[in-house]
């Protein structure tokens, strides 16, 4: 099956710097990589997703890089908030499946 | 719409016990997911049911079962509860399984077994 690996497991950054979470998946025909953030005590949240078609989707503040040669996506989030502060989950599908894998998760800190 | 709802949303168990946990999902969605929340461990799939049918399983063992009634409302049981047991178990729903859609979750039930 699937496996999805994320980096870092902890981030802490100044309010107004930039954020950079990576994901690794393992099988070559996945083709759609979602990002989830849960706040703390909430349910998780679907914030950006990209398909294999693009290298790159931006919705304000936040983006999403694809490498599909390396098996490599990224969340990147600049001008950090308070409000960002949560933990990020990076997912890919199955082979053959429409089933989400989702990785270990990133607790980001936003420190003011 | 209402969102997914899960009851219910705190329980405490002790070793050994059993317990259902229910999920309503969205309306209109007939796919239901669960997942296994720990610290540190992130979302562990434990299955997915479409039209009454499982139709995904993860890897847990045979004590976690589920079902999925008509209306798209799910259980999950789990049998001879462990302490390792703990975790938040959330379900998620979508439309429809054969295609990349958003998962709604639900806000979780926390179950604690002491």
């Amino acid at each position: 099956g699937e496996n999805v690996e994320q980096h870092p497991s902890t981030l802490s950054v100044q309010e107004g710097d930039s954020a950079v979470i990576k994901c690794t998946y393992s099988d070559s025909a996945s083709n759609y990589f979602p990002w989830y953030k849960q706040e703390l005590g909430k349910r998780p949240q679907l914030i950006i997703d990209i398909r294999s078609n693009v290298g790159e989707k931006k919705d304000q503040r936040i983006a999403v890089t694809l490498n599909k040669t390396a098996k490599h996506f990224s969340l990147h989030i600049t001008e950090t908030q308070p409000e960002d502060s949560a933990v990020y989950f990076c997912a890919a599908p199955g082979a053959g499946s429409y089933q989400l894998t989702f990785g270990k998760g990133t607790k980001l800190s936003v420190i003011p | 719409k209402a969102g997914v709802t899960q009851t219910p949303r705190y329980l405490i168990k002790t070793r050994g016990q059993q317990v259902t946990l229910s999920c309503s999902p969205i309306s209109g969605h007939r796919s239901v997911s669960w997942y296994q929340q720990t610290p540190g461990q992130g979302l562990q799939f434990l299955f997915e049911y479409f039209s009454e049918t499982q139709r995904n399983k993860g890897n847990f063992p045979g004590r976690f079962s589920g079902r999925q009634f008509s209306n798209s409302r799910s259980e999950m049981n789990v049998s001879t509860l462990e302490l390792g047991d703990s975790a938040l178990y959330l379900c998620a729903s979508r439309p429809g399984r054969n295609s990349y859609n958003e998962q709604f979750f639900g806000p979780g039930t926390r179950l604690t077994v002491l």
